[in-house]
């Protein structure tokens, strides 16, 4: 059974910094794209990043491009997103996704969310 | 960036009901369309991908239609468990972009 566990969320400061994780198991982490999707409260889906299968090409939405970096360890079967430079507008519930074995995918599973809120 | 127009934003209908979302994409996206399903306070389920293709798991009475920029879902006959959200999202082109969703409620 796929499982996808994401952590790291929590309150954050406007121009601070966020490391979310997304522990993945149940099938071969190597082989898929994963992606990041966050939902504002009450908002819709918002596609943020997704990483290729080998983690050489990554992608962004322009509203995170130069803030945010995706980025996955292989060992670990762990994807990652690096946030800095959070704003109000980043606060959301972020899901891991995990795609097909190209980038260009559905999301075949998604994980539960982790909730960030940045905030004074 | 590809705009996903999704219509309507929200919908009543009985139990039994054939309900239908449209989805228009502001090019065409080589049918590389899914349609997913979220409840309140849960993560979205995929429920058809390349436009028209079942999920493992999906009950039947859910199908998805349409080529190039036009596509559709239907629920055949409306279940009290189908009471949620749903989104469509295309995976054509960078930045991959979703519908604004339709909230569908039992009459």
């Amino acid at each position: 059974e796929v499982q996808l566990l994401e952590s790291g969320g929590g309150l954050v400061q406007p121009g601070g910094s966020l490391r979310l994780s997304c522990a993945a198991s149940g099938f071969t982490f190597s082989s898929y794209a994963m992606s990041w999707v966050r939902q504002a409260p009450g908002k819709g889906l918002e596609w943020v990043s997704a990483i290729s299968a080998s983690g050489a090409s990554t992608y962004y939405a322009d509203s995170v491009k130069g803030r945010f970096t995706i980025s996955r360890d292989t060992s670990k079967n762990t994807l990652f997103l690096q946030m800095i430079s959070l704003r109000a507008e980043d606060t959301a519930v972020y899901y891991c996704a995990k795609g097909g074995q190209y980038s260009s995918s559905w999301y075949y599973a998604w994980g539960q969310g982790t909730l960030v809120t940045v905030s004074s | 960036d590809i705009q996903m127009t999704q219509s309507p934003s929200s919908l009543s209908a009985s139990v039994g009901d054939r309900v239908t979302i449209t989805c228009q994409a502001s090019q065409g996206i080589n049918n590389y369309l899914s349609w997913y399903q979220q409840k309140p306070g849960k993560a979205p389920k995929l429920l058809i991908y390349d436009a028209s293709n079942l999920e493992t798991g999906v009950p039947s009475r859910f199908s998805g239609s349409g080529s190039g920029t036009d596509f559709t879902f239907t629920i055949s006959s409306l279940q009290p468990e189908d009471i949620a959200t749903y989104y469509c999202h295309q995976y054509d082109i960078v930045p991959y972009t979703f519908g604004q969703g339709t909230k569908l409620e039992i009459k």
